[in-house]
């Protein structure tokens, strides 16, 4: 189907572990971005990549890694999850790095 | 520094009256202003933007912004609410010179029957 897909949709880890978000969007747009959003916060972005293999830091990249070997994908990694990152994280696509389209989320806690 | 602020954290408005979703803005040069919708549960949805030209902008679902410059505002009205249209909404900003967007912090608007 297109659109843009994200996995899992729920997560429950525990502190210190690598945990792999997963975003793939089959519109081949060129820009893909990754948000946190929390209450009181709005959406934060987190990283963002304007094509494949350039990426670039958002306003909170501090514990977070991303990649992107292939336009479609764009995973978001926590290397060493800690309770702060208990968040939900979107996954959006956009074509010329305006209109964004957004995923469904993917709602992360931290144990 | 590019920000926006929605200075209402929550608005309540009655079936069939006018709403209003307020939003500013702090850009260093001219500004793309887009509005968005989230529904429980779901990611944000697109309704409208401004680009350039016409100061009244129209989107999805009846609603329509309003760009006014001198008071560096963009907010969100519709004439006649529905309890469907509530939601949180997101105001957001992109300078010319970025490529990213810079969110609010999302006002919840309640439409009562």
């Amino acid at each position: 189907d297109a659109g843009i897909t994200q996995s899992p949709r729920y997560k429950i880890t525990e502190t210190g572990r690598q945990v792999t978000l997963m975003c793939h969007q089959t519109w081949s747009h060129s820009y893909m971005f990754w948000y946190r959003q929390d209450l009181g916060h709005g959406l934060r972005l987190i990283y963002y990549s304007a094509a494949a293999d350039i990426t670039d830091k958002g306003e909170v990249p501090d514990g977070y890694v991303v990649s992107r070997s292939k336009t479609e994908n764009f995973p978001l990694t926590l290397e060493s999850a800690t309770r702060s990152q208990t968040s939900v994280y979107f996954c959006a696509s956009s074509p010329v790095a305006d209109e964004q389209y957004f995923g469904p989320g993917t709602r992360l806690t931290v144990t | 520094a590019q920000s926006v602020a929605q200075p209402e954290d929550q608005v309540n408005v009655a079936e069939g009256n006018p709403l209003t979703v307020k939003c500013t803005y702090s850009v260093s040069g001219n500004p793309y202003l887009f509005w968005y919708v989230q529904y429980p549960n779901r990611g944000l949805q697109f309704l409208l933007k401004y680009i350039t030209g016409d100061n009244l902008v129209k989107g999805s679902y009846g609603f329509e912004a309003e760009f006014n410059k001198s008071q560096t505002s963009f907010h969100l009205k519709k004439p006649s609410a529905l309890v469907s249209d509530s939601a949180l909404y997101f105001c957001a900003v992109r300078d010319r010179s970025a490529d990213k967007l810079i969110f609010g912090t999302g006002t919840r608007l309640q439409v009562f029957p």
